[in-house]
């Protein structure tokens, strides 16, 4: 039993490039979550899914794009990768029901040069 | 307004004792949940405790309880018998309403000395 599985681990860019950060569940969650890690400033939350088909902003969602391609699955995609991205990004899952407890990925580090 | 705040950026506690990490939060909804994570140096997000709005009870699991104070919109942690490998990153955290997602505070950084 994975988990949550995140790939890539770690990623450099270049600015303007382009990348998507893919995530998978195994625990057949509803809830799916992407947030980004910055030094001195916690987890803050870019884009989730409640459920499969739908997708919602949450507090930093510009410069990203996400897809929910099925209930496993929810990919994070940088159209552009400016220098601003550069973050840990971690993909979370949860099951929707009381207490929407959260489970988390490994992380993907990435950089943008 | 900041909805979590963690006023300690740094603790250090001596191993085998207790330690009481704060975390103090800001909602209008009668409705909500409070968690804690650790995240050691590897990186990843590790769930050890909830507490909901509704909970009369405060929120134990092992050597970790949530002592919270719903007036003073508290969630503190408590570890007891501080061990070496609860050196790591706590974050607190909170679910509004019907909402799934969690809303994080910056975090302490929790160091056990031997």
């Amino acid at each position: 039993n994975a988990g949550v599985t995140q790939t890539p681990k770690f990623q450099v860019l270049k600015t303007g490039q382009s990348m998507t950060l893919q995530c998978a569940q195994d625990m057949n969650h509803n809830s799916m979550y992407w947030y980004r890690q910055d030094p001195g400033m916690g987890l803050r939350l870019i884009y989730y899914s409640a459920s499969e088909g739908t997708t919602d902003k949450g507090e930093v969602p510009n410069g990203y794009n996400v897809s929910r391609l099925n209930k496993r699955e929810f990919s994070l995609r940088l159209e552009s990768a400016a220098p601003s991205q550069t973050s840990v990004y971690f993909c979370a899952s949860s099951e929707g029901d009381t207490p929407y407890e959260q489970y988390f990925g490994p992380g993907t580090r990435l950089t943008v040069t | 307004a900041q909805k979590i705040t963690q006023t300690q950026p740094g603790m250090f506690v001596q191993e085998k004792e207790a330690v009481t990490l704060d975390c103090t939060y800001d909602t209008s909804d009668q409705s909500y949940g409070l968690f804690w994570y650790k995240q050691p140096s590897s990186g990843e997000m590790i769930f050890l405790i909830y507490q909901g709005s509704y909970d009369e009870q405060n929120a134990t699991e092992g050597r970790y309880s949530l002592n919270f104070q719903k007036a003073r919109k508290s969630a503190n942690l408590v570890i007891s018998a501080s061990q070496l490998g609860d050196s790591a990153m706590y974050f607190c955290a909170m679910r509004e309403g019907s909402a799934r997602q969690l809303t994080f505070g910056s975090g302490t950084q929790l160091t056990v000395l031997p």
